[in-house]
C-alpha cells in the first residue's frame, strides 16, 4: 500500500537557523498538507497546497514559513529562522483526486524538529 | 474558525468492555468527521469517518454517530482489546475533507487485559 514518506525523521537545529522538511506524498494525490503536533498536544493545521499554490493557511503559518513543490514528487516546508517554540512533530499529509470517495488525508510518519 | 472539543482526555477500560469518546464542533458548515488512531511515536491513521449526510456508520467493532443538530459526534469501540490502546483524535473539516482538518485534543485509551 502506498504511503506518505518524510525526511529526516529527526532534525536538531539551533535557534535562528533555517530548516527544510521534506515529504513525498502518495503519487496520484493532488492535495497536500502540513500539520504540527507539539509534544502531548493536539495536531494543528499549518497549510494546504493544491494546484501549485497555497489554498489555505492557519495563523501559525506566518512569514517565517513557506512551502514548495519543487518537482513532481517532493513537497517541502521551510522555516526561515527557527524559534524554540517551533519544536514539534511536523506531519505531512496528502489526499487523493477529487471525488467523494477520496476523503481521507494520509499522514506521513512525521519529522521531529528540535530547536535548541 | 472551527473549534473541536473532545472528551474524555483519558479513558481506561477492561478488555472486552466498550469505550465511547465524544466530540463537539462549532462550525455548522463542517461536513466531514474522521477519527484517527495514533500509537506512540507513530503517524495518525484513519480508523473511520462519517459525512454529514449520514447519521451512523459501523465497521466491525468501531462505530461513529453524528448529531448535526447538536453538533456532536461520537466514537464507539465494542469488545475492546489491548491493541486498541492508543490516542484517538476526532477531527472536522468542510468540503468533504478537502479543507484543513481541525483536530480535537485527543483521548488516551488504555485497555487493561
Amino acid at each position: 500500500e502506498p504511503e506518505v514518506t518524510q525526511t529526516p525523521s529527526h532534525q536538531v537545529t539551533q535557534m535562528g537557523q533555517e530548516v527544510i522538511l521534506r515529504c513525498v506524498p502518495i503519487s496520484n494525490h493532488l492535495y497536500f498538507y502540513w500539520y504540527r503536533q507539539i509534544l502531548g498536544q493536539k495536531v494543528e493545521f499549518l497549510v494546504s497546497f493544491y494546484n501549485n499554490e497555497i489554498s489555505e493557511k492557519s495563523e501559525i503559518f506566518d512569514d517565517q514559513f513557506s512551502v514548495e513543490r519543487p518537482d513532481g514528487s517532493n513537497f517541502t516546508l521551510k522555516i526561515r529562522s527557527t524559534k524554540l517554540e517551533d519544536s514539534a512533530m511536523y506531519f505531512c499529509a496528502s489526499r487523493g483526486p477529487t471525488g467523494d470517495s477520496y476523503n481521507e488525508q494520509f499522514f506521513g510518519p512525521g519529522t521531529r524538529l528540535t530547536v535548541l | 474558525g472551527e473549534n473541536v472539543e473532545q472528551h474524555p482526555s483519558t479513558l481506561s477500560v477492561q478488555e472486552g468492555d466498550s469505550a465511547v469518546i465524544k466530540c463537539t464542533y462549532s462550525d455548522s458548515a463542517s461536513n466531514y468527521f474522521p477519527w484517527y488512531k495514533q500509537e506512540l511515536g507513530k503517524r495518525p491513521q484513519l480508523i473511520i469517518d462519517i459525512r454529514s449526510n449520514v447519521g451512523e456508520k459501523k465497521d466491525q467493532r468501531i462505530a461513529v454517530t453524528l448529531n448535526k443538530t447538536a453538533k456532536h459526534f461520537s466514537l464507539h469501540i465494542t469488545e475492546t482489546q489491548p491493541e486498541d490502546s492508543a490516542v484517538y483524535f476526532c477531527a472536522a473539516s468542510k468540503d468533504t475533507g478537502r479543507r484543513a482538518l481541525t483536530f480535537g485534543s485527543g483521548t488516551r485509551l488504555q485497555v487493561q487485559p
